[in-house]
């Protein structure tokens, strides 16, 4: 089975510092994902990344930015925490176009 | 443009009853659709998938068809569980590598 795990299930965070989200994969997956989930919402795409050092914007990537060094490792960078920023965040990772994204547990983040 | 619309919830069950969670696309190209459940805590899981017209995906007794003509990839089970209690996201994957998901329908289901 796939594996995404995601470095914490609980963050508190304030206002203003840098935070950083961690997901590793262990499937040798070439795509991987950041979303955030808010009720009524449903999940929105922040960034997505389909090679090592290649990413794309998704439909909210402001106030964030992502890194992704090696293959099974996709971090999501809040530069400036804001209270707006405060939500689950879930990674996902897929394999090929079209196939089922595999998703972590979530961070639940609070930024105060 | 891609998008997925699906029923509004929640939606409460007694054990045992029929369920249905309407969910209809728009899509450029030949979409996949996929259903995701995710249980309080949890992140998304598959539940079923169907990638091309009147295929039907399957699994832990939901169903769902692929109805080009209609647009549309609904959600059944004929006798819910209380464990089903969940948020269920309908989703489709088209050209690309990203997925559109619905806003998500919360089920419960009272014994």
């Amino acid at each position: 089975d796939v594996k995404v795990t995601q470095s914490s299930r609980y963050l508190v965070k304030r206002t203003g510092e840098k935070v950083f989200l961690e997901c590793v994969q262990d499937m040798d997956h070439e795509n991987m994902f950041w979303y955030r989930q808010d009720p009524g919402l449903g999940l929105r795409l922040i960034y997505f990344s389909y090679d090592v050092k290649m990413k794309e914007k998704g439909d909210i990537p402001e106030g964030y930015s992502v890194s992704r060094e090696k293959k099974e490792r996709f971090s999501l960078i809040l530069e400036s925490a804001s209270t707006n920023q405060t939500s689950m965040y879930l990674c996902a990772s897929s394999d090929r176009p079209n196939q089922p994204q595999h998703f972590g547990d979530g961070t639940r983040l609070s930024i105060l | 443009g891609n998008s997925v619309t699906q029923m509004e919830g929640p939606v409460t069950l007694s054990e045992e009853a029929f369920l249905t969670i309407n969910c209809t696309y728009t899509a450029t190209g030949y979409p996949s659709l996929f259903w995701y459940v995710q249980y309080p805590g949890e992140g998304l899981q598959l539940l079923l998938k169907a990638t091309k017209a009147d295929d039907k995906g399957s699994n832990k007794g939901f169903e769902a068809t692929y109805r080009k003509e209609t647009t549309s990839f609904h959600l059944e089970k004929g006798s819910v569980q209380v464990s089903d209690s969940a948020v269920y996201f309908c989703a489709l994957s088209s050209t690309g590598n990203q997925f559109y998901f619905g806003t998500g329908t919360s089920l419960t289901v009272i014994p």
